[in-house]
C-alpha cells in the first residue's frame, strides 16, 4: 500500500520563475492538503482540495494555486517565485475533509536563488 | 490572532519520561493533534484529542484541557529513535482540514 508520494524531492529555481509540485495521495484517500514548512518552523497550511475543488485556503497570496485531478492526485503551482518561497512543501492526504489524522509525504524541497 | 506555544528544545535520557506542553490561542477549537518529524522528513501522526482527558497509544499519551487551552504529549520509556521534532496542531473549525501548527519541540534523547 503506497503512502503519499511527492515529486520532485528537490529542486532549485531562480526568482521570478514558476514551479509545479505534484502529489499522489495514499490509496483510498480523496482529500489533499498542502503545507509550507520553512526551516525550523512548523508547517503552514496553504490550501485543501476535495472533489477537485479548493475547499479551504490559508493566508497565502494568489501566486499559490493548485489543482486536483479525478484520480485525487494534486498539483501545487507557485508563480513569480520569491526568495522567501524557499521551503519544504508538504502534501497531506486524508479520507474526507475533516479527518483527524493526516498522512504526509516526504515533501518537495524548493530552493529559490 | 492565533498562536500555539511549545518549548523549542527538550533533552532527556533513554528510559526516562518526558512531557511536551502546548498552549494555544485560536479563534476556534475542534481538536488538538500531535505529529512527529524526523530530520525534516514526513510528519507522522501520533495522537488526537477532541475532548478533555487522556488518550493513550502505547508509549505515547496525550492530554487535553479545553478550559485551560492546554495540552501535552507524554513519551514514556524513551528510546534513541524518539529523537525528533514534535508538533502540536489545532483544528480551528469544522469547515475543513486546516491545521495550525506550533513551532515544534526538538527532543534529544541521550544514552
Amino acid at each position: 500500500d503506497a503512502g503519499v508520494t511527492q515529486s520532485p524531492t528537490h529542486l532549485i529555481k531562480t526568482r521570478g520563475q514558476q514551479v509545479t509540485l505534484r502529489c499522489s495521495p495514499k490509496s483510498g484517500h480523496d482529500t489533499v492538503s498542502w503545507y509550507q514548512q520553512a526551516l525550523g518552523q512548523g508547517p503552514q497550511f496553504i490550501f485543501q482540495y476535495y472533489e477537485e475543488e479548493e475547499r479551504q485556503r490559508g493566508n497565502f497570496p494568489d501566486r499559490f494555486s493548485g489543482h486536483q485531478f479525478p484520480n485525487y492526485s494534486s498539483e501545487l503551482n507557485v508563480n513569480a517565485l520569491l526568495l522567501g518561497d524557499s521551503a519544504l512543501y508538504l502534501c497531506a492526504s486524508s479520507f474526507g475533509t475533516q479527518a483527524g489524522e493526516l498522512f504526509f509525504g516526504e515533501g518537495s524541497r524548493l530552493t529559490v536563488l | 490572532g492565533q498562536s500555539l506555544e511549545q518549548p523549542s528544545e527538550v533533552t532527556a535520557v533513554e528510559g526516562a519520561i518526558v512531557q511536551i506542553n502546548c498552549t494555544y490561542q485560536t479563534s476556534g477549537f475542534y481538536g488538538l493533534s500531535w505529529y512527529q518529524q524526523h530530520d525534516g522528513g514526513a510528519p507522522t501522526f501520533l495522537s488526537y484529542n477532541g475532548l478533555d482527558g487522556l488518550e493513550e497509544t502505547g508509549r505515547f499519551s496525550s492530554f487535553l484541557s479545553r478550559s485551560d487551552s492546554y495540552g501535552y504529549l507524554l513519551l514514556q520509556e524513551l528510546q534513541m529513535k524518539d529523537s525528533a521534532s514534535y508538533f502540536c496542531a489545532v483544528r480551528e473549525d469544522n469547515q475543513g482540514g486546516k491545521l495550525i501548527f506550533g513551532q515544534g519541540t526538538e527532543l534529544s534523547v541521550k544514552p
